[in-house]
């Protein structure tokens, strides 16, 4: 069974940067697949980040683009968000999750997410 | 970029009710589009995947139909675990994604 696991710190300051990882158990990124991050503000919807290919070809939301780096470390099976100037608007709940490789691929797995609070 | 529109944003129901959600993408997904299930606190759980196809372990009270631009997400017969908020998600743009904005079902 795959399992998904964020980390990083709960609570971040206006204009500085959020490092989160995803760590990856019972499958090896190196195998395929896309590692996606959503994220959803407290009582809103799900809203997609972005993605990373074990050879780390990324896709980004063009609305976070510009602040969003991603990165995968297939030695250690996991892989990372990097969010830079963060205001209060970039609070939420962080997932991470395997993307499905289309409509005919049943597997679905998603991390438990991490709530990130940004506040002085 | 592909839009997902996705109504009711909520509704209210009553155990035992047939209850319908839309969504409506902004171009043709094929059958590229999945429905969620999530409680508070929890993280979304897949219901339906390929537009009609039952995630294992899923009721059969939910089904999924559509093609293209205009899919539906039906319960049958609404239980007591049935009250969450439900998204849709196209991944007609893979790996690239895109939300519905959710619909909350609540309590009559």
């Amino acid at each position: 069974q795959v399992h998904l696991q964020e980390s990083g710190p709960g609570l971040a300051k206006p204009s500085e940067t959020l490092s989160l990882t995803c760590a990856v158990s019972g499958y090896s990124i190196s195998s395929g697949h896309y590692w996606a991050w959503i994220r959803q503000p407290p009582g809103k919807g799900l809203e997609w980040i972005g993605c990373i290919h074990r050879t780390g070809y990324p896709y980004f939301n063009p609305s976070l683009q510009s602040r969003v780096s991603l990165s995968v470390d297939t030695s250690k099976n996991h892989f990372s968000l990097n969010l830079t100037s963060l205001t209060a608007a970039d609070t939420a709940v962080y997932y991470c999750a395997r993307a499905p490789l289309g409509s005919w691929d049943s597997s679905d797995f998603w991390g438990q997410g991490t709530l990130v609070t940004v506040s002085s | 970029d592909i839009q997902m529109t996705q109504s009711p944003s909520s509704l209210s129901a009553s155990v035992g009710d047939r209850v319908t959600i839309t969504c409506r993408a902004s171009q043709g997904i094929r059958n590229d589009l999945g429905w969620y299930q999530q409680k508070p606190g929890k993280a979304p759980k897949r219901l339906i995947y390929g537009a009609s196809k039952l995630q294992s372990g899923v009721p059969s009270r939910f089904s999924g139909s559509g093609s293209g631009t205009e899919f539906t997400l039906t319960i049958s017969s609404l239980q007591p675990e049935d009250f969450a908020t439900y998204f849709c998600l196209q991944y007609n743009t893979y790996p690239s994604w895109t939300f519905g904005q959710g619909t909350q079902v609540e309590f009559k």
